[in-house]
């Protein structure tokens, strides 16, 4: 059964570097997301993608984040100078159409130091 | 602004149970409701969706959705202890994003 993939699944930076986290999204699916969840608090929407550009994003996606998809199966999310607070699983979720099922992989721990 | 509440439990049944998982939401231009079970340190795994008022039923679940009352349910009928779980309630706005409720603890008791 085709699933989402993400790799690391586990980063540990310290405060002000660069990291990226990345994922394979299901093969016939034309939409990505990346959700975050802080330990113990509810999974958060950061960003929606679509025909290569974002189609909506949330308060949390600063100009910090970014989203790209650099080729014809790889979804990344940058972050590009991690605070304390970035800490948290980072979830990419892909669906077939917009508002249809969102399938999540397996997530990123981000631990920033 | 968007609110999806659920109870976030524990609730706890015995084996073979019924149990009864329930979430409201705020916003009535919602069209699209999921449940999803969240182990812990897990991603969430989709388990219903509901577009339409009315029942729609899984195998053991059964998801309830009542648009006038802003309410979806889930039924897990004959619980398993393997169904020990974290059970998200979430809501599609609009096109993309999912807004997701804070989740209630369910524990089956063998």
């Amino acid at each position: 059964e085709p699933e989402v993939t993400q790799t690391p699944s586990h980063q540990v930076t310290q405060m002000g570097q660069e990291v990226i986290l990345r994922c394979v999204p299901i093969s016939n699916h034309l939409y990505f997301y990346w959700y975050r969840q802080i330990l113990g608090q509810k999974v958060e929407f950061l960003v929606s993608f679509y025909n290569n550009e974002i189609s909506e994003k949330s308060e949390i996606f600063d100009d910090q984040f970014s989203v790209e998809r650099p080729d014809g199966s790889n979804f990344t999310l940058k972050i590009r100078s991690t605070k304390l607070e970035d800490s948290a699983m980072y979830f990419c979720a892909s669906s077939e159409m917009g508002a249809s099922e969102q399938y999540f992989g397996p997530g990123t721990r981000l631990t920033v130091t | 602004q968007k609110e999806v509440e659920q109870n976030s439990g524990p609730l706890s049944v015995p084996e073979g149970a019924i149990a009864s998982l329930n979430c409201t939401y705020s916003d009535r231009g919602s069209q699209s409701f999921f449940w999803y079970r969240q182990y812990s340190g897990k991603s969430p795994e989709l388990i219903m969706s509901i577009y339409s008022n009315g029942d729609k039923e899984d195998g053991r679940f059964t998801a309830q959705l009542n648009k006038a009352s802003q309410y979806v349910s889930l039924l897990i009928r004959d619980s398993q202890p393997s169904d020990s779980a974290t059970y998200l309630c979430a809501v599609a706005i609009g096109a993309n994003n999912l807004f997701f409720g804070t989740g209630t603890r369910l524990t089956v008791i063998p």
